[in-house]
C-alpha cells in the first residue's frame, strides 16, 4: 500500500516548456487535490477532483490543467512553463466524507528557469 | 481565505506539553477541524480530527471549545521530531458533494533541547 505517490520528484523546466505532473493513489479515493507550496507560505489549492472524470478550479488554477481519466490518477498540466511556476507541489486524496482525513504525496519541486 | 487563525510562531521545551491554539470563529456546524504537520518540506502529515467533541489518539489530543469557536492542540511530551509546521483547517464545503482543505500559514513549533 504506497498511499500517494507523485512523479517527478524534481525537475527543471525552461520558460515555455511543457510538462506533466503525476499523481497516482491506491486507496480508491474519490477526491484528489493539487496544491503548490512557496516559500514561507501555506499551501495554496490549485484544481481538485471529486470523482473520475470530473475536475475543478481551487484558489490558483491560472496557467495550470488537469485531468482525471482513471480514478487512482490525477494529472497536473503546465502547458507553458513560467518561472512564477516555481514551486513545490503537492497530491493529496480523501474520501468523499467529510469526516476522514486527506493523504499527501511528498511533492514535486519544479524550478522554471 | 483560510477560516482559521493561528499563532506564527511558538516554542516548547522537550520533554513538555505542546498548546497550539486555533481560532475558527466562523465554523459551520457540520464543518470539521482538522490538524496537520509539515516537517521541513516533506508533505503534510494528519495528526487529528475532530467535530464537537475532545479527542485522542497516539499523536496528540484536540480540545474544541464548547462553542466551538476555538481549539487546542496538544502534544502531551514533545521531542525535537515534533519541531515543525501545525496547520489548524476547518473542512469546507465547496459545493457539489465536494470537501476542500484550505491552508492559511500555521504555526510554526520549536521544540528546544
Amino acid at each position: 500500500n504506497a498511499g500517494v505517490t507523485q512523479t517527478p520528484k524534481f525537475r527543471v523546466l525552461k520558460t515555455g516548456q511543457s510538462m506533466t505532473l503525476l499523481c497516482a493513489q491506491d486507496m480508491n479515493h474519490e477526491y484528489m487535490y493539487w496544491y503548490r507550496q512557496d516559500p514561507g507560505m501555506g499551501l495554496r489549492l490549485i484544481h481538485y477532483s471529486v470523482g473520475e472524470g470530473t475536475t475543478a478550479k481551487g484558489e490558483v488554477p491560472d496557467g495550470y490543467n488537469v485531468s482525471r481519466l482513471k480514478k487512482q490518477n490525477f494529472l497536473l498540466g503546465l502547458e507553458s512553463a513560467a518561472p512564477s511556476q516555481t514551486s513545490v507541489y503537492f497530491c493529496a486524496s480523501s474520501t468523499d466524507r467529510g469526516g476522514t482525513e486527506a493523504f499527501f504525496g511528498q511533492g514535486t519541486r519544479l524550478t522554471v528557469v | 481565505d483560510a477560516k482559521t487563525t493561528q499563532p506564527p510562531s511558538m516554542d516548547c521545551a522537550e520533554g513538555r506539553a505542546a498548546n497550539l491554539p486555533c481560532n475558527h470563529s466562523t465554523i459551520s456546524g457540520n464543518e470539521y477541524v482538522y490538524w496537520y504537520r509539515q516537517i521541513h518540506s516533506q508533505g503534510p502529515q494528519y495528526i487529528i480530527h475532530g467535530l464537537k467533541n475532545n479527542e485522542t489518539n497516539e499523536m496528540a489530543s484536540l480540545i474544541i471549545t464548547e462553542d466551538r469557536k476555538s481549539s487546542t492542540l496538544i502534544l502531551p511530551h514533545a521531542t525535537l521530531r515534533d519541531t515543525a509546521v501545525y496547520y489548524c483547517i476547518v473542512r469546507e464545503y465547496s459545493g457539489a458533494g465536494s470537501y476542500q482543505l484550505t491552508f492559511g500559514k500555521g504555526t510554526k513549533l520549536s521544540v528546544i533541547p
